[in-house]
């Protein structure tokens, strides 16, 4: 089936840095992917939405410079966090549509704990 | 508005019962999906069943079925024996198919499920 690799699975890094997260769609062509924030106990919230070759369409109060978006390719989609604070710690996981012959399904990554220290 | 409701705030549930999670919706369209996704504490997201708005029959996947009432608009989750591993968090979520070919989810806030031994 459909896989969609996300990597690191967890990340520590100090204050002030950036982190880039990525996710791979391995035997399929992504051509959009979601990302979402989930805090602990918490719904998904989406942030944004990637496509390939274009710029990425922000939800309403997300930080664009903030949360960068990168779609370079069918199979990658980079979500960089710049300038990291502590209240960036988080969940986040990518989403990717795909059809199979039953049903428009997602596929999500397994997600990245980003704890900002 | 809220478009999908998840009001319970957590559900315990002893082995070998069954359970059943509730979701209501709204949506103006006539054409839509539902899906339900478990989400263990390793947070990735498992696909557990979906709906389609014109699926006359409601969808069952093994121990799971969805109690699909359109009138009530409602998409209640049904797991049959429940088992320990069960216990996780359960999200009900909407597509709105106007939104496009690659239109997100929606979620809902989610139902921690508790199974008892």
């Amino acid at each position: 089936g459909a896989v969609v690799s996300q990597h690191p699975s967890w990340v520590i890094c100090k204050s002030g840095t950036s982190v880039k997260i990525e996710c791979r769609s391995l035997d399929f062509q992504a051509t959009t992917m979601f990302w979402y924030r989930q805090f602990p106990k918490q719904s998904l919230m989406l942030m944004a939405t990637s496509n390939e070759g274009s710029k990425a369409t922000y939800e309403q109060g997300v930080e664009k410079d903030k949360f960068l978006i990168n779609h370079a390719s069918l199979t990658l989609s980079t979500l960089t966090v710049t300038s990291a604070h502590p209240e960036d710690s988080s969940f986040y996981i990518c989403s990717a549509p795909h059809r199979t012959a039953l049903l428009l399904g997602y596929t999500f990554g397994s997600g990245t704990r980003l704890t900002v220290v | 508005a809220q478009k999908i409701t998840q009001t319970q705030p957590g559900m315990f549930v002893q082995e070998k019962e069954a359970v059943t999670l509730d979701c209501t919706y709204d949506t103006s369209d006539q054409s839509y999906g539902l899906f339900w996704y478990k989400q263990p504490s390793s947070g990735e997201m498992i696909f557990l069943i979906y709906q389609g708005s014109y699926d006359e029959q409601n969808a069952t996947e093994g121990r799971y079925s969805l109690n699909f009432q359109k009138a009530r608009k409602s998409a209640n989750l049904v797991i049959s024996a429940s088992q320990l591993g069960d216990s996780a968090m359960y999200f009900c979520a909407m597509r709105e198919v106007h939104t496009g070919a690659n239109s997100k989810l929606t979620f809902g806030k989610g139902i921690t499920l508790s199974v008892r031994p």
